[in-house]
């Protein structure tokens, strides 16, 4: 069965960092691009970044682009994001999920990321 | 990148058909065959329900049904159940190694 299990989240203030990681099993994570997607409270879904299955490509939407860094390690089937310079709309659950067939087919169930002072 | 336009509400009855519309650009879904539906129960992740365009995932019912003319991608859902009162979302390629979604439709089943 396949699993995602964010973690990392919690209460940062404006201009702080937090690293979120995603922990993979139930498939062969190597072999998948993987994608971080965001929603913030009572809004739709919006795509973060994605990487490659070897880490050599990596692509941000604009808004994040300077600020955010993914990252993988195939070695311990897991995902990261890690966010920098955080603003008040970088609140959002953030989702991680496998993307494959240029859709994301599996996620995991969310982590809460809050900005605020 | 813009969001791509969905109606923010769509309602059936049990039994009856919807469809829910997706409308992009020449840049996005006008010029790839990657448009993607999710759907989303409160509190809960998002689930794939369409890929490329028509694809049905195995496990999805095939009362779910996608298409796509020019810049405008639907979801249609035939012989609504009480289950598919969710959200949706489409989503497509915008090329450059990006990716769009729609604002997100909330599906009513009367």
């Amino acid at each position: 069965e396949v699993q995602l299990v964010e973690s990392g989240g919690g209460l940062v203030q404006p201009g702080g960092s937090l690293r979120l990681s995603c922990a993979a099993s139930g498939f062969t994570f190597s072999t998948y691009w993987m994608t971080w997607v965001r929603q913030a409270p009572g809004k739709g879904l919006e795509w973060v970044a994605n990487i490659k299955q070897d880490g050599s490509e990596k692509y941000y939407v604009g808004s994040v682009k300077g600020r955010f860094t993914i990252s993988r390690d195939n070695a311990k089937n897991s995902l990261y994001l890690q966010m920098n310079s955080l603003r008040a709309e970088d609140t959002a659950v953030y989702y991680c999920a496998t993307h494959d067939k240029w859709a994301w087919d599996y996620w995991g169930q969310g982590t809460l990321v809050t900005v605020s002072s | 990148q813009s969001a791509l336009t969905q109606p923010p509400s769509a309602s059936g009855s049990p039994g009856q058909s919807v469809t829910v519309s997706c409308t992009g650009t020449s840049s996005d879904v006008g010029n790839y065959n990657y448009v993607s539906w999710y759907q989303q129960y409160p509190g809960k992740a998002p689930k794939l329900m369409i890929y490329e365009v028509t694809k049905r995932p195995s496990g999805v019912p095939d009362r779910f049904t996608g298409s796509k003319s020019g810049n405008t991608a639907s979801l249609a859902v035939s012989g609504l159940q009480a289950e598919d009162e969710a959200d949706y979302y489409c989503s497509s390629y915008a090329g450059s190694a990006n990716w769009v979604f729609g604002g997100g439709t909330k599906l009513t089943v009367l």
